[in-house]
């Protein structure tokens, strides 16, 4: 396993149109988080994973992003209606925490990313 | 709403200088604190991870934290033009990681 996996690595598309992106964690990693970055600023988290279970959402997430990851393996980001605004680099990490409750150094592993150009 | 500020640069330093970055924090609770380096066009990678007051050396890294001053560093010594690259400050008190706005780093030959 070489690490984390994300296709496509690129996207263009039209307003309005529905994007999906697919990450592929660390093997042995259980939760996958993804974050969005835009050029000038930090990643930006949108939400994560412990194994199947979606723990956590953004509040500044739009009811356009829904994420699956059906598994517990890979994990689908899509964005439906696409607006110019969600041109950004989406961003897939993983990580290992043993258990659900168990402490996790945050310690994040990065994919290399899928940039959306919305036109 | 949990805030970690970083002085987005540029910052320049000539080839074999010590370059120092700072980085602060709002949540008084956060206990893991990250240096991750983006080069343009790719993905961040953790270079140093920190988790109790003091120093923390890797190579050519140190690492610097002070929770009473909420105040995380990071130094990179002997600095080569390979380490011209944003430093993102990463820093987590429960989950999720929150990132600063990273430093762009140019080291100069």
């Amino acid at each position: 396993d070489t690490g984390v996996s994300q296709d496509p690595r690129h996207k263009i598309t039209k307003r309005g149109q529905n994007v999906t992106f697919r990450c592929d964690p660390i093997s042995e990693h259980n939760r996958l988080y993804w974050y969005r970055q835009t050029l000038g600023q930090g990643p930006e988290f949108l939400t994560y994973f412990q194994n199947e279970a979606q723990l956590e959402k953004s509040r500044l997430l739009s009811d356009r992003f829904s994420a699956e990851r059906p598994k517990g393996s890979f994990s689908t980001l899509e964005i439906q209606r696409t607006e110019q605004g969600d041109s950004a680099m989406y961003l897939c990490a993983s990580s290992f925490t043993p258990g659900l409750a168990g402490a996790n150094t945050g310690e994040l592993f990065f994919g290399e990313g899928s940039r959306l150009t919305v036109l | 709403q949990k805030e970690v500020e970083q002085n987005s640069g540029p910052l320049s330093v000539p080839e074999g200088a010590i370059a120092s970055l700072n980085c602060t924090y709002s949540d008084r609770v956060s206990q893991s604190f990250f240096w991750y380096r983006q080069y343009s066009g790719k993905s961040p990678e953790l270079i140093m991870s920190i988790y109790s007051n003091g120093d923390k050396e890797d190579g050519r890294f140190t690492a610097q934290l002070n929770k009473a001053s909420q105040y995380v560093s990071l130094l990179i010594r002997d600095s080569q033009p390979s380490d011209s690259a944003t430093y993102l400050c990463a820093v987590k008190g429960g989950t999720p990681l929150v990132f600063g706005k990273g430093t762009r780093l140019s080291v100069i030959a």
